[in-house]
Order: structure tokens, then C-alpha cells, then sequence
């Protein structure tokens, strides 16, 4: 079994300033790892995924995220942010040797982005 | 391309009804799995459809039960409604793969259902 915990239920933010979502992440078996983004009213959009490799991946919108393996953690960066990022983060994982794609979610960091 | 397609968008039921969810997967796609979104919380796996079979099912009660059609759309039905399965229900195609594979979960917008 899997489990995500996100580490902050909100972050609020300048624009223009950097922020860190952080996620750690429990499992027996290995993973893949995955942000994404909620706008309000609307679905989930993947932003970026670890299937593996380099460590430091690089996703959509400016966001990057880094794999720590011993740390059991994938958190996600973006060095400056504008106010059309004000959504909800989730980060997931899935197990990488099981047919198909379920995804267990963490509870979710609001960012709130302010002028 | 119209992406991941749900019906309706908001529907309010009284507890003890029965409620069907609709979602038509993105163009290409097999394979349907349904998710749970409770308010101020992250989406949970219900179930997920590939071949008109459900293939793999999360920690939800029976009461929670699915159909894939041979189009690959896909429905979900709650029977005898309780206030807590208020929630945005979110559906999301994708293409199965085999362990090793992967392929991205493309999500609609979701279904807001709210039980009075």
C-alpha cells in the first residue's frame, strides 16, 4: 500500500517570490511520482511526473521537482511565482509494476498567491 | 480533441437515492478510472474499467458500482446515498499499461454531488 502526506495544508505567497510545496510519500514497493494542479471549478492537470533518471524534473509552468529517494520525498519548486498560480497542489504516486494507473493522492496544498 | 467529458455537472440527492455519474474518456483512450474528492481533501481511486471489466477497485462499499460501455464510456452508480458521499466525483482515461509501462491520466472536470 501507498501513502502521500503533503506537509502544508496552505502556503501563501507573494508574487513574484519562490515557494516549496513538500511531499513525502510511503511505500513497499517503488513508485512513480507525480504533481498536480487544480484550478478552481475544474479537473486535475498533470504537471510534471518521475518515472526515472535524473532526479530533478522539470514540468509545465515553470515548476520543477526533485526525487529523494532516501528521503522518501518529491518536492515541487517554481522559483517565481505569478498570481495564475493561486490553485490546489496535489502530489501521487503509482505503482511502477502494476498494470494500470491508480494514483493515491496527498491531501492537497493550497497556494495562495497575493499581489 | 474534447478531452475528458462528465455529466452533469452538479446534482443534489437526498439520502437512501440513487445516483448515476456519467464520463466519456478522451478521444483514443480504453481505460476509465473514477476518483473521490471530498471537500478539502485529495481525490481517492474508486474503481477502474478497461474491457467492460473492472480491473481494479479501491476501499469503497459495494453500494459504490460501475459499468464501461463498448465505446469506452463509463459510468458510475451509488446506491442508498449517505450525507459523506457528498464529493466532487472525478473521472480519468488513460491507455492500460502493462507494469513497467506508463500512461498519463488525463481527469474531467468532475461531477459535484451533494447529499441532503
Amino acid at each position: 500500500a501507498q501513502s502521500v502526506t503533503q506537509l502544508d495544508s496552505q502556503v501563501p505567497v507573494f508574487e513574484e517570490a519562490p515557494v516549496e510545496l513538500r511531499c513525502n510519500y510511503s511505500s513497499s514497493v517503488s513508485v512513480y511520482l507525480f504533481w498536480y494542479v487544480q484550478y478552481p471549478n475544474q479537473g486535475l492537470q498533470l504537471l510534471l511526473k518521475y518515472l526515472s533518471g535524473s532526479t530533478l524534473v522539470k514540468g509545465i509552468n515553470g515548476f520543477e521537482a526533485e526525487f529523494n529517494k532516501s528521503q522518501t520525498s518529491f518536492h515541487l519548486r517554481k522559483p517565481s511565482v505569478h498570481i495564475s498560480d493561486t490553485a490546489e497542489y496535489f502530489c501521487a504516486v503509482s505503482p511502477t509494476k502494476a498494470a494500470g494507473n491508480k494514483l493515491t493522492f496527498g491531501g492537497g496544498t493550497r497556494v495562495l498567491v497575493k499581489p | 480533441d474534447a478531452g475528458v467529458t462528465q455529466s452533469p455537472t452538479h446534482l443534489i440527492k437526498t439520502r437512501g437515492q440513487q445516483v448515476t455519474l456519467r464520463c466519456s474518456p478522451k478521444s483514443g483512450h480504453d481505460t476509465v478510472s473514477w476518483y473521490q474528492q471530498a471537500l478539502g481533501q485529495g481525490p481517492q481511486f474508486i474503481f477502474q474499467y478497461y474491457e467492460e471489466e473492472e480491473r481494479q477497485r479501491g476501499n469503497f462499499p459495494d453500494r459504490f458500482s460501475g459499468h464501461q460501455f463498448p465505446n469506452y464510456s463509463s459510468e458510475l452508480n451509488v446506491n442508498a446515498l449517505l450525507l459523506g458521499d457528498s464529493a466532487l466525483y472525478l473521472c480519468a482515461s488513460s491507455l492500460l499499461w502493462l507494469a513497467g509501462g506508463i500512461n498519463e491520466q488525463f481527469f474531467g472536470p468532475g461531477t459535484r454531488l451533494t447529499v441532503l
